[in-house]
C-alpha cells in the first residue's frame, strides 16, 4: 500500500515563529487532507488539497502532486497551534485514506 | 447542527467482554470509517462501509466486527478475541461533494481494558 512520511517528527517553535510541516508518500494520490488533532484527541479539518495551494488566515499548504509531497505552512505560531499535525492520502477519490506518523507541535509562551 | 457523534466518550472494558462503540452521522455521507490510534502513533483502519448493509476489512480488522443497517449508523464491537484493546478509537464519514472527498471526524472513544 501507498507509504506516507511525515517530517519532522517533532517540532518545538517560541510564539510567533514560523514553521513548515512536511508530507511525503510513495504513490501518486487524488486525496490528500492535512489535520490537526488537539489536546483532546479531536482531528480537525484543515486542508483538502490533493493538488495546489490553499490558505486560511495563517496556515497554508501547497501539494505537488507530481513529485509526491505536500507542505503544510504555519505562521506567526501561537500556543493554540500545539498539538498533533497528520497528513492523510488516497490513491483513488473514494479510497480509504492512509495517515502518517504525525508531526508533533508544541508553541511556547 | 451536521456532524458525527461517537459514544461513549470513555469505556473500561474487562477482560474476556465485548463491548459496542457507537458511531451515529447526520451528514448523509455514505461512506463510513473506524480507525484506531495508540499513543504516539498515526491512525490505522479498522474497518470501513462504503454504503448501506455492506462494509469491508481494514488493516486490523482481527478481534473486531461491524454493521451497517443504516445510512446513519456504524457501530463497531471490539470482541474478546482483541488482545489489546486499549486505544483511541475514531470514526469518519467521508464527503461524496464535487471537487472535495476529504474525511469529517467524530470526538473519538478512548477504551480500557481493566
Amino acid at each position: 500500500g501507498i507509504q506516507v512520511e511525515q517530517s519532522p517528527p517533532d517540532l518545538i517553535l517560541q510564539e510567533g515563529a514560523n514553521s513548515t510541516l512536511r508530507c511525503n508518500f510513495s504513490d501518486s494520490v487524488n486525496n490528500l487532507q492535512w489535520f490537526h488533532q488537539n489536546p483532546w484527541g479531536q482531528l480537525i479539518n484543515l486542508f483538502y488539497i490533493p493538488s495546489g495551494t490553499k490558505q486560511n488566515g495563517r496556515l497554508s499548504a501547497t501539494t505537488v502532486a507530481t513529485e509526491r509531497y505536500s507542505l503544510l505552512y504555519i505562521s506567526s505560531s501561537q500556543t493554540t497551534d500545539s498539538g498533533v499535525y497528520f497528513c492523510a492520502v488516497g490513491r483513488l477519490l473514494r479510497d480509504d485514506m492512509r495517515f502518517g506518523a504525525g508531526t508533533r507541535l508544541t508553541v511556547k509562551p | 447542527d451536521g456532524g458525527i457523534t461517537q459514544s461513549p466518550k470513555y469505556l473500561f472494558r474487562k477482560e474476556g467482554q465485548n463491548v459496542t462503540l457507537s458511531c451515529e452521522q447526520n451528514l448523509n455521507h455514505d461512506a463510513m470509517y473506524w480507525y484506531r490510534q495508540d499513543p504516539g502513533q498515526g491512525l490505522r483502519l479498522i474497518y470501513y462501509s462504503q454504503i448501506v448493509n455492506d462494509f469491508q476489512k481494514g488493516d486490523i480488522a482481527e478481534g473486531y466486527s461491524v454493521s451497517r443497517e443504516k445510512k446513519e449508523s456504524f457501530p463497531l464491537t471490539v470482541t474478546s478475541a482483541q488482545k489489546n484493546p486499549t486505544a483511541f478509537y475514531l470514526c469518519a464519514t467521508r464527503s461524496e461533494t464535487t471537487g472535495h472527498y476529504g474525511y469529517t471526524f467524530g470526538s473519538g472513544t478512548r477504551l480500557t481494558v481493566v
